[in-house]
């Protein structure tokens, strides 16, 4: 089984800053079976990046993801206000077939 | 645009049954390229895939361990949906339940979730 450890657990910023957050992975994950979340508030967790790289529709370019192997991370450019979230790595697998780390809480400085 | 409607009730007592359906609009529920998932979340287990179904050709389905023997997801054809069952409920079952779609190894579609709580 293999485990997802995101950090910071939260990060404090202010808008317009660069955030910089990560997932490490327990065993090597293929990149194409990487995604990350932004979850607000009240709300479901909805797709930012699949496939470690790649932005899901409807998504801005100051949201990027990188990483391969055991290290993936979630970049965002420059902080707008309504960035300021929890944000959670998936990866697909075998058993269980998705996991998900625990979390990143983005909060305003 | 994809859209997951879900329904069923917020409370339900221990050792009893919860029961949630996922309504689909815009998809179908035997699309042969994505799956029909539930997941759930709480502060003591995060984020948890329950299990899924999907249409290749026939049915198949994917529990997770941690559940598998409690749970059973089942599609609907004639109303486009498909449903959450999971057997003899804990109070450690109560959570917010989300349906979603799996695409390409992620998931791109997501219901607004239901907070079932169970207790007497």
């Amino acid at each position: 089984e293999i485990v997802l450890t995101q950090s910071p657990g939260t990060l404090s910023l202010s808008p317009g800053e660069r955030a910089t957050l990560s997932c490490r992975a327990s065993q090597s994950v293929s990149s194409s079976y990487l995604a990350w979340y932004q979850q607000k508030p009240g709300q479901a967790p909805s797709l930012l990046i699949y496939g470690a790289s790649n932005r899901a529709t409807g998504i801005p370019d100051r949201f990027s993801g990188s990483g391969s192997g055991t290290d993936f991370t979630l970049t965002i450019s420059r902080l707008e206000p309504e960035d300021f979230a929890v944000y959670y790595c998936q990866q697909y697998g075998s058993s269980p077939r998705y996991a998900f780390g625990q979390g990143t809480k983005l909060e305003i400085k | 645009q994809v859209q997951l409607q879900q329904s069923g009730p917020g409370l339900v007592k221990p050792s009893q049954t919860l029961s949630l359906t996922c309504a689909i609009s815009g998809d179908s529920v035997s699309s042969n390229t994505v799956a029909w998932n539930w997941i759930r979340q709480s502060p003591s287990r995060g984020l948890e895939w329950l299990g899924r179904t999907y249409y290749r050709s026939t049915w198949y389905n994917d529990y997770a361990i941690s559940v598998k023997g409690r749970i059973t997801i089942n599609p609907d054809t004639s109303k486009n949906q498909f449903s959450l069952q999971l057997n003899s409920v804990t109070p450690e079952d109560t959570a917010v339940y989300y349906c979603a779609r799996g695409y390409s190894y992620c998931m791109d579609v997501w219901g607004k979730g239901t907070t079932v709580t169970v207790s007497s």
